[in-house]
């Protein structure tokens, strides 16, 4: 069974880069069935995705989010990590890493998702 | 990009009872949608994949329909696990999106 962990730093001073890791287990991060990408959620709020990228190092991003992400894979280590720069307290949320179904050249649904890591961005 | 609307806002419905949800796109995104069942303090759980398939070890009870610009998730029976939050979401297009969400409640 995939599981994903999220983890990095639960506080981040505005300004800042803020740098987060998903653990991939129980599969490979390099699966040509897979893509990974990176959810948020405010909290109370609802879900954002905020990028994604294949097995192949192809990357989607969100584009209200693009100037200040970027998200990589380290297939040595199984892990997928996201950085987004210039953080302020509207950057506060659950991030989740999650994996997504992809085949023949198209992107699917997230069908594993981790439990999250809350990023606080305060003084 | 798409924007993913969701009705009603929250739904109050008895354990047993029937709920119904909808998901409106503001293009057509063909039978790329997905549904998400989060618990509070838990990660979203995939529920509905094209629109109409059941992911892996989802009761019957769940049922997804519609293709185009509207949808809708059906609970036919209401169990307890399934007070919690839904969501819609499109991937026909970048950038993915998600809907508001609907909250299903205790009547």
């Amino acid at each position: 069974q995939l599981q994903l962990q999220e983890s990095g730093p639960g506080l981040v001073k505005p300004s800042e880069t803020l740098s987060l890791t998903c653990t991939v287990s129980g599969g490979s991060i390099s699966s040509s069935s897979s893509f990974w990408g990176w959810i948020r959620q405010p909290p109370g709020k609802g879900l954002e995705w905020i990028a994604s990228i294949s097995y192949s190092g192809s990357t989607f991003y969100n584009p209200s989010l693009r100037s200040r992400v970027t998200i990589s894979v380290d297939t040595s280590k199984n892990q997928l990590s996201l950085k987004l720069s210039s953080v302020t307290a509207a950057d506060t949320a659950m991030y989740h890493c999650a994996r997504g179904y992809y085949s023949s050249s198209r992107w699917y649904h997230f069908d594993f998702w981790g439990q999250g890591t809350l990023v606080t961005v305060s003084s | 990009e798409i924007v993913m609307t969701q009705s009603p806002a929250t739904l109050s419905v008895s354990p047993g009872e029937r709920a119904t949800l909808s998901c409106r796109a503001s293009q057509s995104v063909s039978s790329s949608l997905a549904w998400y069942r989060q618990k509070p303090g838990q990660a979203p759980r995939l529920l509905i994949y094209g629109a109409s398939t059941r992911a892996t070890g989802i009761p019957a009870r769940f049922s997804g329909s519609g293709s185009g610009t509207e949808f809708t998730l059906t609970i036919s029976s209401l169990q307890s696990e399934d007070f919690a939050v839904y969501y819609c979401q499109q991937y026909k297009n970048w950038p993915f999106t998600f809907g508001p969400g609907t909250k299903v409640d205790i009547k």
